[in-house]
């Protein structure tokens, strides 16, 4: 699914430091979604957005916020409220939020604590 | 809310054997379930995915099936291939209420596949 694109690959984070992880897709999906993977865990939503200028909480969104200013771009960022960021961050799409549309992801970013 | 459980954890076959992954869901209202496979590092790629009015679907070496009374279905993979070694995720829409229709992930099935 070469349509979404995460940067960067790999990103470290300072103590107390806020980072932001870019997501960018040209599928024109009106729905995107940040999941985070854990081992063993499978996947865990964060947040997602069905439409520009909204996004709703997913089932593990304390210490995360988003935005949705753009179709185009759901950046996420990992406040220093989340004390465990440590994980494999994955962002997906899907033409509409709702049951029977597939999500396509893209290829990830790794974040770890210095 | 959706809950979805996958077995095994862990599953070990001989290439050319067949191998089966089965996901129960808990609520009755999800209609969609795709399956997902990861290699190690990568992306996870959609493989196939059934919706609940239709009780199997296939794709080469892939089948799904879908049991909507006893909520479970399974992903079917024949004539493996060490190229199949991967982990593979279930997944089941939400149905109505607070999920809003999005998807509830399996835990993962990590499948390795012996020449």
């Amino acid at each position: 699914d070469g349509g979404i694109t995460q940067s960067p690959k790999y990103l470290f984070r300072k103590e107390g430091q806020n980072v932001t992880l870019s997501c960018e897709q040209n599928l024109n999906h009106d729905a995107m979604y940040w999941y985070r993977q854990d081992p063993g865990q499978g996947l865990r939503l964060i947040y997602y957005s069905q439409i520009v200028n909204d996004f709703q909480k997913g089932d593990i969104a304390e210490g995360y916020s988003v935005s949705r200013e753009k179709k185009e771009s759901f950046p996420l960022t990992v406040t220093s409220a989340q004390k465990n960021p440590t994980a494999f961050y994955l962002c997906a799409s899907s033409i509409v939020t709702g049951t029977g549309w597939p999500q396509h992801f893209g290829d990830g970013t790794r974040l770890s604590i210095l | 809310g959706e809950n979805v459980e996958q077995h095994p954890s862990t599953l070990s076959v001989q290439e050319g054997d067949s191998a089966v992954i089965k996901c129960t869901y808990s609520d009755s209202a999800s209609n969609y379930f795709p399956w997902y496979k990861q290699e190690l590092g990568k992306r996870p790629q959609l493989i196939i995915d059934i919706r609940s009015n239709v009780g199997e679907k296939k794709d080469q070496r892939i089948a799904v099936t879908l049991n909507k009374t006893a909520k479970h279905f399974s992903l079917h993979i024949t004539e493996t291939q060490p190229e199949d070694s991967a982990v593979y995720f279930c997944a089941a829409s939400g149905g109505l209420g607070g999920s809003q229709g999005n998807l509830i992930f399996g835990k993962g099935t990590k499948l390795s596949v012996k020449p």
